[in-house]
């Protein structure tokens, strides 16, 4: 079945630096990537997501890239803000044969943005 | 418009009680998942309803089962409830399928004792 693994694990920056979260996924059909966003004791929010038919997907300081031929995709966060500091997960579905669409997540990256 | 909800929020159960989570999806979604969350093992696909039937299921025990309502709210239960099963239950809804964006609920938290 689909395998999605995300790194780094945690990654800490400095307030107004960048961050790239990298994921990888193993199969090629999968054609939907989501963002999420957990913050302690609530639910994961989606904050961006892709579509096997585009490359790349831009939302103010969040931008999302996907290589289809390498199966990966990457979140980049620009001027991170302590409010960015969170839980984020990538995932990928896709029409899996008989199992069609459920989200397949990686293990998550904490992210810590020092002030 | 109103997000997912989920109740109760928190629970605490005993080894081999069962127990029911309730979810109500985004006015107009069709499509109920639901994820278990560990700090083990991660975000689990559990299973999906669309329709008020189950139309897929991810690698899970048979003690783990829902429904669906024809109003789209949606139930799990879990029964024999042991220790490994303390986890964040977390109910995703979606306008027709579950490839359609997935938003989340805010969880139930299941303690085992």
């Amino acid at each position: 079945g689909e395998n999605v693994e995300q790194h780094p694990s945690t990654l800490s920056v400095q307030e107004g630096d960048s961050a790239v979260i990298k994921c990888t996924y193993s199969d090629s059909a999968s054609n939907y990537f989501p963002w999420y966003k957990q913050e302690l004791g609530k639910g994961p929010q989606l904050i961006i997501d892709i579509r096997s038919n585009v490359g790349e997907k831009k939302d103010q300081r969040i931008a999302v890239t996907l290589n289809k031929t390498a199966k990966h995709f990457s979140l980049h966060i620009t001027e991170t803000q302590p409010e960015d500091s969170a839980v984020y997960f990538c995932a990928a579905s896709g029409d899996y044969g008989g199992s069609q669409g459920n989200l397949i997540f990686g293990k998550g990256t904490k992210l810590s943005v020092k002030p | 418009k109103a997000g997912v909800t989920q109740t109760p929020r928190y629970l605490i159960k005993t080894r081999g009680q069962q127990v029911t989570l309730s979810c109500s999806p985004i006015s107009g979604h069709r499509s109920v998942s639901w994820y278990q969350q560990t700090p083990g093992q991660g975000l689990q696909f559990l299973f999906e309803y669309f329709s008020e039937t189950q139309r897929n299921k991810g690698n899970f025990p048979g003690r783990f089962s829902g429904r669906q309502f024809s109003n789209s709210r949606s139930e799990m239960n879990v029964s024999t409830l042991e220790l490994g099963d303390s986890a964040l239950y977390l109910c995703a809804s979606s306008l027709k399928r579950s490839t359609d964006t997935q938003y989340f609920g805010p969880g139930t938290r299941l303690t085992v004792l």
